[in-house]
């Protein structure tokens, strides 16, 4: 109960495309949902996080769609750029204190 | 740059020894976490402190031991060292007890041979 399941593992997109990564939890304790991007040989940098009582957040070319009652949430990256290459990791945390990652995917946006 | 600073960034030991690692946390944070990252089992929360007290345990294993300094720095300590130990070791940062708007720094990387 108290994984996030993240898919999916890896994703290729043109530049100029849409990234579409997925979330989904058990926990309904869960209050916070963080997304972290993480470049190789760094630590994973807060992108953007949303709580449950809206059901979408966008912060400049990324998006954060929450589904409550399908307990999931996506990332969308607009217009995808080489430099969006990464990794990134979902989040969900509670009054629990800590942060429960997901499994991570990996996006490749090619020129 | 996160703010919060990590020490050292790479380090090479061998089986059965101990190793310290450092964080220091962003300044005005009470809340220091440790993850490990390893490439089969993504970050994997190790423990939390607040404020000089821990506060959660996760999965972590008894030869390992951290501890929060009154200044906040704070130190993961591994000891008898194995081969599967070898991952990046991260801290975070937060202002507060939950996990929110919390940063990590660059992390360690620990490779045991």
């Amino acid at each position: 109960q108290q994984q996030v399941k993240q898919s999916p593992q890896s994703l290729i997109v043109q530049k100029g495309g849409i990234s579409i990564i997925n979330c989904a939890y058990e926990n309904t304790a869960f209050d916070y949902f963080p997304w972290y991007q993480q470049f190789p040989g760094k630590g994973p940098a807060l992108l953007i996080a949303i709580r449950p009582d809206v059901s979408e957040k966008k912060e400049g070319r990324f998006t954060i769609s929450f589904n409550k009652s399908a307990k999931q949430f996506s990332l969308h990256i607009m217009d995808s750029q080489p430099g969006d290459s990464a990794t990134y990791f979902c989040a969900a945390s509670s009054s629990s204190y800590k942060l429960i990652f997901g499994s991570g995917t990996r996006l490749l946006v090619r020129p | 740059d996160s703010g919060v600073t990590q020490t050292p960034k790479h380090l090479i030991t061998a089986t059965g020894q101990r190793v310290t690692l450092r964080c220091s946390p962003r300044s005005g944070d009470l809340s220091v976490y440790w993850y490990q990252q390893s490439l089969d089992q993504g970050l994997q929360f190790l423990i939390h402190y607040y404020n000089g007290e821990e506060r959660a345990k996760g999965n972590i294993l008894e030869r390992f031991s951290a501890q929060q300094f009154p200044d906040l720095h704070s130190e993961l300590n591994l000891s008898s060292l194995e081969l599967g130990d070898s991952a990046l070791y991260f801290c975070a940062s937060s202002p507060g007890r939950v996990m929110a708007e919390a940063f990590f720094g660059q992390g360690t990387r620990l490779t045991v041979v």
